[in-house]
């Protein structure tokens, strides 16, 4: 079955990089998805991932995939104190038969330290 | 802002109550995704409707149902409440059936 695991916290200093792991089964994943959820608000759609790329960079965010090995990582470069909060990584397998249903991970909850 | 509207943004009811929550897509999206995000399941996918019609069903219990109306507006009902149903429910929407989704800020149901 389709299973998404992450670890459960991470703390990094601020101006520091992050990186938030996170590993899935379902090879056939089409896309991976970060998505940031602050206290007390909505999922935010950080950016994604189609899985025949095997990196994508959007401003201070590098996602990479290792689709061997079935990982993707988060890097958030400049770590700011706004980046607190906790990170969902998520896969789907798009398509008509498929819908659009995602599958997310348990969440990796991010401290950052002054 | 995502776009995605939820009403009521909390909810406290008691056990055994019906309980209707709504959902306003973004601007020109047809799908809708309902998910239930709770402590102990975290994010579960509940049920997708796209344009008027469902088109995928996740872990939703028989006594939650939903539907999607023609101005493309989504209702999750939920009925004989139980303890265990306490939870944030978040609906989406994107612009097809197959393309990313908006999230909305969700409805905290709390059941007493």
């Amino acid at each position: 079955g389709e299973d998404v695991e992450q670890s459960l916290f991470l703390s990094v200093r601020e101006g520091d990089s992050s990186v938030i792991n996170c590993t899935y089964t379902d090879s056939s994943s089409t896309y991976l998805y970060w998505y940031k959820q602050e206290p007390g608000a909505g999922l935010q759609l950080l950016t994604y991932i189609f899985s025949n790329m095997d990196m994508k960079q959007d401003q201070r965010l590098t996602v990479l995939l290792n689709k061997k090995d079935k990982h993707l990582s988060l890097r958030i470069a400049d770590t700011q104190t706004g980046d607190s909060a906790i990170y969902f990584c998520a896969e789907t397998r798009r398509g008509k038969a498929a819908g659009n249903k995602l599958t997310f991970g348990g969440g990796t909850r991010v401290l950052v330290k002054p | 802002d995502s776009g995605v509207t939820q009403t009521p943004k909390h909810l406290i009811t008691a056990t055994g109550q019906r309980v209707t929550l709504r959902c306003s897509p973004r601007s020109g999206d047809l799908s809708v995704y309902w998910y239930q995000q709770s402590l102990d399941q975290g994010l579960q996918f509940l049920i997708q409707y796209y344009n008027g019609e469902e088109r995928a069903k996740g872990n939703i219990l028989e006594r939650f149902s939903a539907q999607q109306f023609p101005d493309l507006h989504s209702e999750l009902n939920l009925s004989s409440l139980e303890l265990g149903d306490s939870a944030l429910y978040f609906c989406a929407s994107s612009v097809l059936g197959d393309t990313e989704a908006f999230f909305g800020q969700g409805t905290r149901l709390t059941v007493v």
